[in-house]
């Protein structure tokens, strides 16, 4: 199946400062991308979807100005938590969908582990 | 608006028995349905989908889930349990009506086969 990479898979940062999260398709072109943060024993919760090209759209309650989503490539999406703190810390994942539809499956990245000292 | 619900945070089951994860599901239009699977500290992997067709969807690992429309079901099955088996299994289900494609995740089972 399509693979999708994730760097880093784990980054502990000091609070205040930037963490960028890269996410790749490595063998197929990603229209689509979707950002998830998941806590603990928890489900995914969907942060926002990036299409190439465009301005990413934001689920309610997530502020654009501290998670910077770019995609600009049909292969790279990035993630820029900005001026980090603590209550950032967990897991983020990122998904990317096939050109085609909405009805292609997504194929997840192996996630990011952040931990904001 | 899209949900779906595990019923089940927890499942056990003995290696070399049947499992059953279960999955029920709300959308307006016609739903798309999937079954993840996470391993600790992992991303998830696809194991099979619903779109369209015969109710039964044979997937990765041996594992199947058949679509019940009338009971808006999607349960995971598998005839016979592996411990390689534990993990977090999620059900999502996606209207592409409405809500431009995007997927909604149920909570996740926590899976544990013992030997």
């Amino acid at each position: 199946g399509a693979v999708v990479s994730q760097h880093p898979s784990r980054v502990i940062c000091k609070s205040g400062t930037s963490v960028k999260i890269e996410c790749r398709s490595l063998d197929f072109q990603a229209t689509t991308m979707f950002w998830y943060r998941q806590f603990p024993k928890q489900s995914l919760m969907l942060m926002a979807t990036s299409n190439e090209g465009s301005k990413a759209t934001y689920e309610q309650g997530v502020e654009k100005d501290k998670f910077l989503i770019n995609h600009a490539s049909l292969t790279l999406s990035t993630l820029t938590v900005t001026s980090a703190h603590p209550e950032d810390s967990s897991f983020y994942i990122c998904s990317a969908r096939t050109s085609g539809g909405y009805y292609n499956e997504q194929f997840f990245g192996p996630g990011t582990r952040l931990t904001v000292l | 608006a899209q949900s779906v619900a595990q019923p089940e945070d927890q499942v056990n089951v003995a290696e070399g028995n049947p499992l059953t994860v279960k999955c029920t599901y709300s959308v307006s239009g016609n739903p798309y349905l999937f079954w993840y699977v996470q391993y600790p500290n992992r991303g998830l992997q696809f194991l099979l989908k619903y779109i369209t067709g015969d109710n039964l969807v044979k997937g990765s690992y041996g594992f199947e889930a058949e679509f019940n429309k009338s009971q808006t079901s999607f349960h995971l099955k598998k005839p016979s349990a592996l411990v390689s088996d534990s993990a977090l299994y999620f059900c999502a289900v996606r209207d592409i009506n409405t809500n431009a494609g995007k997927s909604t995740f149920g909570d996740g089972t926590t899976l544990t086969v013992k030997p």
